[in-house]
């Protein structure tokens, strides 16, 4: 069975400062792993993903991760933390191809402040 | 392309009451998922379509819980005798089958309140 640890429910940074939220995976076969960030009231949206290939991957908005197969671990970061970061963050799971639903297995979620 | 849409975005019912949902994916998805969210946590896998066929559901959805996909294009998800526990946000999402089919779009969610 797949599971994600995401470790913090809060973290708070200054703006300006780096972002590092903590994901780790378990997984029987080699994942596909996701990161997506949740404003209030909104839908999730896609900042970056790993499936194959180069294990450091860059998203959206200045976004990176890397995949870490020997730690079991695809950490976020940010150099620089901007207010519009704030928002709920989501990394995420799924058996890539040994799946064909593609199915999505989620963590708890970190929430991103970032004070002034 | 204006993206998933779910319908209605807010939806307060009273327990023992039927509800049911409606998710509008990108147009030319032809992947659909329905997840559920309760407060504090991540989105739990309830259910998928390729095109009219529903081909997996999550133990979570309880025979109260059915959902559908008549022509393959919009869903719909609805709940009998509706329960306190089922207070959450239903959550669609879309996908392309083939290139792109781990990549998923979400819409923005119902959110349900039973009173």
């Amino acid at each position: 069975a797949q599971s994600v640890t995401q470790l913090g429910s809060h973290v708070s940074v200054s703006e300006g400062a780096l972002v590092l939220l903590r994901c780790n995976y378990s997984s029987s076969v080699p994942p596909y792993l996701f990161w997506y960030v949740q404003y209030p009231n909104q839908g999730l949206q896609l900042l970056l993903k790993y499936t194959t290939g180069a294990t450091l991957v860059k998203g959206i908005n200045g976004f990176e991760a890397e995949f870490k197969k020997s730690e079991t671990s695809f950490h976020l970061t940010k150099p620089s933390a901007h207010m519009s970061d704030a928002a709920e963050y989501f990394c995420a799971v799924s058996r890539g191809l040994m799946d064909s639903s593609y199915k999505l297995i989620f963590g708890s979620g970190t929430r991103l402040l970032v004070r002034p | 392309d204006t993206g998933v849409s779910q319908n209605p975005r807010h939806k307060i019912t009273k327990r023992g009451q039927n509800v049911t949902f409606r998710c509008d994916p990108i147009s030319e998805h032809n992947r659909l998922y329905w997840y559920r969210q309760t407060l504090g946590q991540g989105p739990e896998f309830l259910t998928y379509f390729q095109n009219e066929a529903q081909l997996e559901k999550s133990r979570l959805l309880s025979d109260r819980f059915s959902a559908e996909r008549p022509k393959g294009s919009f869903s719909t998800l609805e709940i009998q005798r509706t329960e306190q526990g089922d207070s959450a946000m239903y959550l669609c999402a879309s996908s392309l089958m083939g290139q792109g089919a781990d990549e998923a779009f979400f819409g923005q969610g119902t959110r349900l309140t039973v009173v």
